[in-house]
């Protein structure tokens, strides 16, 4: 059964700390998502990963930074976390990118900033 | 740039009844369009998507969903809904030229006994 795990299903933190928020997936997935989702907002793409080592920007990507060392791995760093970074944050995977057919998701983290 | 709206932030159903969550989208050419079901703290989990071929699209516990190209819809529809059917219903498109994947905002279906 295909399984894309997240470290922590919930995280507080106070403003100004830096945060890791790891995720894991077991199907040799080359793309690796990260997102934020907010009431209302829906999804929000912070950066995707199509490759070990690679990385690129999503529409929401200030504030934030991405790691991804092995292809199994993908986190998601939080600097200095604010307030606004208050939310709950998505992985998900998928096989190669052209023919993307459907994204895993991981249960999510509920990260809050004091 | 695409986009995908789904105009109700919240669809109230009897259990029984027909239901049905709206969503629309706006993307140049053929896109791929997916719906996803977020049950409470929990991700997402695929329910059905269309790619090409037959307009109507089945999918997971009942399910199904109608590709509209003329009105640029893709509703999610079941024929008798369920308590456990409650949730939240995202409605996904992605454009294979810029490989770009949108979200909807989200619908909450509520199912009343």
């Amino acid at each position: 059964d295909v399984k894309v795990t997240q470290s922590s299903r919930y995280l507080v933190k106070r403003t100004g700390e830096k945060v890791f928020l790891e995720c894991v997936q077991d199907m040799d997935h080359e793309n690796m998502f990260w997102y934020r989702q907010d009431p209302g907002l829906g999804l929000r793409l912070i950066y995707f990963s199509y490759d070990v080592k690679m990385k690129e920007k999503g529409d929401i990507p200030e504030g934030y930074s991405v790691s991804r060392e092995k292809k199994e791995r993908f986190s998601l760093i939080l600097e200095s976390a604010s307030t606004n970074q208050t939310s709950m944050y998505l992985c998900a995977s998928s096989p190669t990118t052209l023919g993307l057919v459907r994204q895993y998701f991981g249960p999510g983290t509920r990260l809050t900033v004091l | 740039a695409q986009s995908v709206a789904q105009p109700e932030d919240q669809v109230n159903v009897a259990e029984g009844n027909p239901l049905t969550v709206k969503c629309t989208y706006s993307v140049s050419g053929n896109p791929y369009l997916f719906w996803y079901v977020q049950y409470p703290n929990r991700g997402l989990q695929f329910l059905l998507k269309y790619i090409t071929g037959d307009n109507l699209v089945k999918g997971s516990y009942g399910f199904e969903a109608e590709f509209n190209k003329s009105q640029t819809s893709f509703h999610l529809k079941k024929p008798s809904a369920l308590v456990s059917d409650s949730a939240l219903y995202f409605c996904a498109s992605y454009h294979e030229n810029n490989n770009d994947m949108r979200f909807g905002a989200g619908t909450r279906l509520t199912v009343k006994p």
